[in-house]
């Protein structure tokens, strides 16, 4: 079975530009999260979709937005990038979601370098 | 606001020997806490998930254990290997207002040293 698939798994861009990386759950999963990680740091919660729905969002600017889609895959969106938005964006992937708990599955993750 | 801590930050055992990574977390009201290993420039694998209710898991040479109200997981590697070499994250689920989310730490770079 296929694991958590995202892309691109690298890309450059620049200042004020604008980038879609895009997540493949596992087969049957249902919920879709999003995390930043930083070099050096642990990764940081940005949204949470459950059946298509946002079920929870971290402490980032509205520049990011994201999506769940009928098949359950998701989009992230950054927009006006800035040199900070440089990191590791990973994608996860669980059974159940919203007030339910269980396990993550991450994604090889999404390398964006912003110039 | 919540925390994770990881502690230490690096360790670097000979082969062969058994150690303990710890992780801490600010509030004992948590669904659950999953232990993952991350390779350098990979995603994050899952080694262990313990829910609120269970005390340990265990698998293959890894055992994590949980105590909600001291606020700490311990996972516990027996027999270190130089394939174990990694860093190993600690995620703490709690609940929110809109549902729940998970805190991470910023984890423990391990070299096992053939």
């Amino acid at each position: 079975d296929a694991g958590v698939t995202q892309s691109p798994t690298h890309l450059i861009k620049t200042r004020g530009q604008h980038v879609t990386l895009r997540c493949s759950p596992i087969s049957g999963h249902k919920s879709v999260s999003w995390y930043q990680q930083v070099l050096g740091q642990g990764p940081q919660f940005i949204f949470q979709y459950y059946e298509k729905e946002e079920r929870g969002r971290g402490n980032f600017p509205d520049r990011f937005s994201a999506r769940q889609f009928p098949n359950y895959s998701s989009e992230l969106n950054v927009n006006a990038l800035l040199l900070g938005d440089s990191a590791l964006y990973l994608c996860a992937s669980s059974l159940v979601g919203g007030t339910n708990t269980g396990e993550l599955f991450f994604g090889e993750g999404s390398r964006l370098t912003v110039l | 606001k919540q925390e994770v801590t990881q502690i230490p930050a690096a360790l670097s055992v000979p082969e062969g020997e058994n150690l303990v990574l710890n992780c801490s977390f600010t509030d004992s009201a948590i669904y659950n806490l999953q232990w993952f290993r991350q390779d350098p420039g990979k995603g994050l694998t899952s080694l262990l998930l313990i829910q609120s209710s269970q005390r340990e898991q265990t698998s293959g040479r890894l055992n994590a254990s949980l105590d909600k109200s001291s606020g700490r997981s311990t996972l516990y590697i027996a027999a270190s290997q130089p394939g174990d070499s990694a860093t190993y994250l600690c995620a703490v689920r709690f609940p929110t207002n809109t549902g729940n989310q998970f805190y991470f730490g910023t984890g423990t770079s391990l070299t096992v040293i053939p």
